[in-house]
């Protein structure tokens, strides 16, 4: 079985700071992990994603994320956020078997709240 | 459609009666996955589809929670004699399979259930 851990329920940041979210996860077999995030009122928007290959992945809107296994760590950065960051972000894994269906375990997830 | 479609957007319903929810995946995509949000209980996994079959219902709470597919395509997730308990959000998402198991889930807006 799997398990995923956000530290933190709310991150409160002024706006072009950096943020850090944490996600710690579990797992007895070899995992694939995501960062999904979800704007007020909408469904779940993939962010970033760790297949396979460089642990830093990066998305087009300046966050990156870097896979840790021995820490078993996926933590979520961005040096600099606006306004519109404000959301939720899911952190999720996926078992790497074909036969598990990919379903996905998620976090409690953290709410930012950028302030001006 | 070039989205995840679920209907409706938001359901209010009594106690004791039953509900149907309804996704219509991604084209093409034979992967199909339902999943809760609600405050108590984070995100959770209910059921995944391959297809019309569903190889994996360890989510679904109880009994009373039933889901089907047709043709491959648009999947229903009924609740029978709903419960407070089941006021949530019902989120569905799709993939395609042909690059499992690192294929990406697509989620839909997902359909708001109130219990009253």
């Amino acid at each position: 079985a799997q398990s995923v851990t956000q530290l933190d329920s709310q991150v409160p940041v002024f706006e072009e700071a950096p943020v850090e979210l944490r996600c710690n996860y579990s797992s007895s077999v070899s995992v694939y992990l995501f960062w999904y995030v979800q704007y007020p009122n909408q469904g779940l928007q993939l962010l970033l994603k760790y297949l396979s290959g460089s642990t830093l992945v990066e998305s087009i809107n300046g966050f990156e994320a870097e896979f840790n296994k021995s820490q078993t760590s996926f933590h979520l950065r961005k040096p600099s956020v606006h306004i519109s960051d404000t959301a939720e972000y899911f952190c999720a894994v996926s078992e790497g078997i074909k036969a598990a269906g990919n379903k996905l375990t998620f976090g409690g997830g953290t709410r930012v709240l950028v302030k001006p | 459609g070039a989205g995840v479609s679920q209907s409706p957007s938001n359901k209010v319903t009594e106690k004791g009666k039953d509900v149907e929810l309804r996704c219509d995946p991604i084209s093409g995509h034979t992967a199909l996955y339902w999943y809760r949000q609600s405050l108590g209980q984070g995100l959770e996994f209910l059921i995944y589809f391959q297809g019309n079959s569903a190889p994996d219902k360890s989510g679904l709470p109880s009994d009373r929670f039933s889901a089907e597919r047709t043709g491959g395509s648009v999947s229903t997730l009924t609740i029978q004699r709903t419960q407070q308990e089941d006021s949530a959000v019902y989120l569905c998402a799709s993939s395609s399979w042909t690059s499992a198991p690192k294929n990406i889930q697509y989620f839909g807006a997902g359909t708001r259930l109130s219990v009253l």
